[in-house]
């Protein structure tokens, strides 16, 4: 257990359905990142906070992805419009200030039926 | 943008034997490596990790290589254990806000 959780761990849904996910990092990590990886695939990076400041969105992030990390700490990534091809896993990873080592958290396992 | 290539995909040794993953990266402006394992149902863990300003880096069982005039680097496992067995991700970073770019993966299958 890194200390960065995630919830749901598992969520199927329908095509066309929203759905939003929560990340909660380590308490004094002050960055915290969104990536997306499917199978067989390594992470690709979606997007990154500093505290409470969406500092960079990668071009995998269409307009039906939005992320928000309202007071710096916990963040939530809202997918609208599910599509089949947005079946992955969405890992959540946070850091501390300069330091590069990025913790993970479980994921959360998102089946677009 | 960073492109991190990795191989082999798989890797089977014998317990106690050593295992060997290599990565090349592109953008020289990278200058943080680390390497990642995820077992299955959970997120990359790291491992050990290795900057620009260092040539090798080793703890324990484990050992990093970094060749910056070549863009390689690798990672290299001693007396291998069942334990071993998972993906390992070798990855790539510019710093600043540590955007990560990670290789294809590695799986390693230690047989005892």
């Amino acid at each position: 257990d890194t200390g960065v959780s995630q919830d749901p761990r598992h969520k199927i849904t329908k095509r066309g359905q929203n759905v939003t996910f929560r990340c909660d990092p380590i308490s004094e990590h002050n960055r915290l990142y969104w990536y997306r990886q499917t199978l067989g695939q390594g992470p690709e990076f979606l997007t990154y906070f500093q505290n409470e400041a969406q500092l960079e969105k990668s071009r995998l992030l269409s307009d039906r992805f939005s992320a928000e990390r309202p007071k710096g700490s916990f963040s939530t990534l809202e997918i609208q419009r599910t599509e089949q091809g947005d079946s992955a896993m969405y890992l959540c990873a946070s850091s501390l200030g300069s330091l590069n080592e990025q913790f993970f958290g479980p994921g959360t396992r998102l089946t677009v039926l | 943008g960073e492109n991190v290539e990795q191989h082999p995909s798989t890797l089977s040794v014998q317990e106690g034997d050593s295992a060997v993953i290599k990565c090349t990266y592109s953008d020289s402006a990278s200058n943080y490596f680390p390497w990642y394992k995820q077992e299955l149902g959970k997120g990359p863990q790291l491992i050990i990790d290795i900057r620009s300003n260092v040539g090798e880096k080793k703890d324990q069982r484990i050992a990093v290589t970094l060749n910056k005039t070549a863009k390689h680097f690798s990672l290299h496992i001693t007396e291998t254990q069942p334990e071993d067995s998972a993906v390992y991700f070798c990855a790539a970073s510019t710093g600043g806000y540590q955007k990560v770019t990670f290789g294809t993966g590695t799986k390693l299958q230690v047989i005892p």
